[in-house]
C-alpha cells in the first residue's frame, strides 16, 4: 500500500495568514492526489484533484501543487470559514488501495 | 443533483455483522461509476473500505478484504456494505460516496452521504 503522511498534524493560524499543508507519498503517485476539507460532523468536501485542479465552486484562495511524492495545499489568505481539518488522498492506479493522509487541523491562533 | 443516504443499525454487537445501505437519488447506479464506502473512527482519519460497479465488480481495501462484502441492487438504486466479525475498532462514521471518474475504481470522491455512526458494543 502507498502510505500518505501529512504535516503538520495541527496548525494554528490567524485570519489573513498564508497557510501551507504538506502531504508526502511513500512512493510516486504522479499527480493522482486530491485534497478535502472536513468540518466537524460533516462529510469531506473535495477541494483539489489531480494535485492542482480546483474543484468547481471552490474559492481561488485554495491551490495545490506537487507531483511524484511531495504535494502541498496552500490557502493564500485564511478566512474564518477555512478553519477545518484537511486530508489528502492518493488514487494511483498502481496502488492496491485508496489511501488518505492522517489529516491537518487548522485552528484559530 | 446526486444525493446519497446511508442507513442501518447504529449499534452492533461484537463478533456480529455490520450491515449498511446507501440509497442513491439523482443518478442511476446502472449508468456507471464505482460506488464507494469510506469510514472514519471518532476523532481519527479516513479509511477507504471498498468500491463496487453496477455490474457487481468490486475492489476492497486489502486490510479489510477478508471481512467485507459490498453488493449492489440496481432495481432499488442502492448499494450495501457488510462487515463481519466486528470489534470495537470498527466503531466509526461510515460514508458512502460517488467518485469523480466514472469508470475507475481508483478515484477521488466528489459526492458523499452525510455519514452514519455505527458503534460496536455489547
Amino acid at each position: 500500500d502507498i502510505q500518505m503522511t501529512q504535516s503538520p498534524s495541527t496548525l494554528s493560524a490567524s485570519v489573513g495568514d498564508r497557510v501551507t499543508i504538506t502531504c508526502r507519498a511513500s512512493q510516486s503517485i504522479s499527480s493522482w492526489l486530491a485534497w478535502y476539507q472536513q468540518k466537524p460532523g460533516k462529510a469531506p468536501k473535495l477541494l483539489i484533484y489531480k494535485a492542482s485542479s480546483l474543484e468547481s465552486g471552490v474559492p481561488s484562495r485554495f491551490s495545490g501543487s506537487g507531483s511524484g511524492t511531495e504535494f502541498t495545499l496552500t490557502i493564500s489568505s485564511l478566512q474564518p470559514d477555512d478553519f477545518a481539518t484537511y486530508y489528502c488522498q492518493q488514487y494511483n492506479s498502481y496502488s492496491s488501495s485508496l489511501t488518505f493522509g492522517g489529516g491537518t487541523k487548522v485552528e484559530i491562533k | 443533483q446526486v444525493q446519497l443516504q446511508e442507513s442501518g443499525p447504529g449499534l452492533v454487537k461484537p463478533s456480529e455483522t455490520l450491515s449498511l445501505t446507501c440509497a442513491v437519488s439523482g443518478y442511476s447506479i446502472s449508468s456507471g461509476y464505482y460506488w464507494g464506502w469510506i469510514r472514519q473512527p471518532p476523532g481519527k482519519g479516513l479509511e477507504w473500505i471498498g468500491s463496487i460497479y453496477h455490474s457487481g465488480s468490486t475492489y476492497y481495501n486489502p486490510s479489510l478484504k477478508s471481512r467485507v462484502t459490498i453488493s449492489v441492487d440496481t432495481s432499488k438504486n442502492q448499494f450495501s456494505l457488510k462487515l463481519s466479525s466486528v470489534t470495537a475498532a470498527d466503531t466509526a462514521v461510515y460514508y458512502c460516496a460517488r467518485p469523480l471518474y466514472s469508470s475507475s475504481w481508483y478515484s477521488l470522491f466528489d459526492y458523499w452521504g452525510q455519514g452514519t455512526l455505527v458503534t460496536v458494543s455489547s
